[in-house]
Order: C-alpha cells, then structure tokens, then sequence
C-alpha cells in the first residue's frame, strides 16, 4: 500500500513554543491530506482536510490560528501548533488518501506531543 | 455534518469465538465504509472497506455488512485468534463541500482470551 510519513513521532516542548509536524505522501500524490488528533484511549478526532493549493477546512471547535495547516505541494502537508499550552498535549495524526474519498486512507506514524 | 456512533466500548471474546462491532451513521450521502485496526502506539492499518453499492464483503476471517436502509454496517471476526486484540475503529466517508471526510466511530476494543 502507500506510505504515508510523519515527522516527528514525538516532541516535547515548553509552554508559550511552537511545534511543526510535517506529514508526507512518499509515493503518491495526496490532493487531500487529513489531520486527527487522538486522546489516550479514544477516537480520532478530525481536526481539519488540508487540501494542496488552498486553505486547510477546520472542524468545528478547532481553532485557526493555533493549528496552522499548510499543504504546499502535492506530496506535503504540515500541521504547527501554535504557543503551545499543556491542554494541547496529544498525539496527532495525518493522513492522506489516493482517491477522490473512497479509497483507503493511509495514515502516518503520528506525533506525540507533551507540552510542559 | 456526518456523525458516527460504534458499539461496544470494550468486547472480550474467547479465543476461537466470533466477535461483532455495530457501527451506525447519519449521513446518508456517505458511500464508503472502511474499517481500521489500532494496536497500541500504533498507526491504524485498514482490515477491510465496503462500499455503498454493495451489501457484504468477506475477507477470510473477516466479514463487514452494510445496511444503507438503516444506515448502519457491521464488523464480522471470526475465530477469533490472540493477535486480533487491538482497538477496531469504523468509518465513513461523506462528500461535503467539494470534498470528503472521513469520520471515524469511537472505537472497540477487542481483548481476545486465550
């Protein structure tokens, strides 16, 4: 299957920082990449679909202007965290699929992140 | 928007035994259903998908139905086997605005005893 890679598996950082997690497509084209974040022992929560060449769609309840999503090209999406509070601590996943939102959807290794 | 509601929480089975997982969705624009598996630290890995046009799809151990009338679909192991173990999440796929999401169920975990 295709491979979807997640950069990094896991960062600690302190309160008031920024994190960025990049999430690549090694080989295919990903018009559309999607980020989840998961808490210990639940569902994935989808957080935004990032689309290639556009602005990233936000679910409700997420804000904009902390989780900054941008998708340059067809192969790279990344999610920053921004000032980074203890609350945000999670593990956050990207992924992507091939087809036009009925093909398997290929997810990254996800990144944990513990904000101190 | 889609929503989507998995049952049960938590599922034990003995080993050799058949295990069930019921998903329900509200979407009826929703055309396909994966299904994923999540060991712990893991990336979830897909196990089977059906989509809308078609009612039940077998995979060796592994069986899913759909039920589009009712709008719900069903995660069918059996013989269960030690290494099923893990969290099983279902999903659908729902067209908005231009694109798709997919929203995923709250998860079952499976402990398979030996």
């Amino acid at each position: 299957g295709a491979v979807v890679s997640q950069h990094p598996s896991w960062v600690i950082c302190k309160s008031g920082t920024s994190v960025k997690i990049e999430c690549r497509s090694l080989d295919f084209q990903a018009t559309t990449m999607f980020w989840y974040r998961q808490f210990p022992k639940q569902s994935l929560m989808l957080m935004a679909t990032s689309n290639e060449g556009s602005k990233a769609t936000y679910e409700q309840g997420v804000e904009k202007d902390k989780f900054l999503i941008n998708h340059a090209s067809l192969t790279l999406s990344t999610l920053t965290v921004t000032s980074a509070h203890p609350e945000d601590s999670s593990f956050y996943i990207c992924s992507a699929s091939s087809g036009a939102g009925t093909g398997e959807l290929f997810f990254g290794e996800g990144s944990r992140l513990t904000v101190l | 928007g889609e929503n989507v509601e998995q049952h049960p929480s938590t599922l034990s089975v003995q080993e050799g035994d058949s295990a069930v997982i019921k998903c329900t969705y509200s979407d009826s624009a929703s055309n396909y259903f994966p299904w994923y598996k999540q060991e712990l630290g893991k990336r979830p890995q897909l196990i089977i998908d059906i989509r809308s046009n078609v009612g039940e799809k077998k995979d060796q151990r592994i069986a899913v139905t759909l039920n589009k009338t009712a709008k719900h679909f069903s995660l069918h192991i059996t013989e269960t086997q030690p290494e099923d173990s893990a969290v099983y999440f279902c999903a659908a796929s729902s067209p908005t605005s231009g694109t798709y999401k997919y929203i995923f169920g709250t998860g079952t975990r499976l402990k398979v005893l030996a």
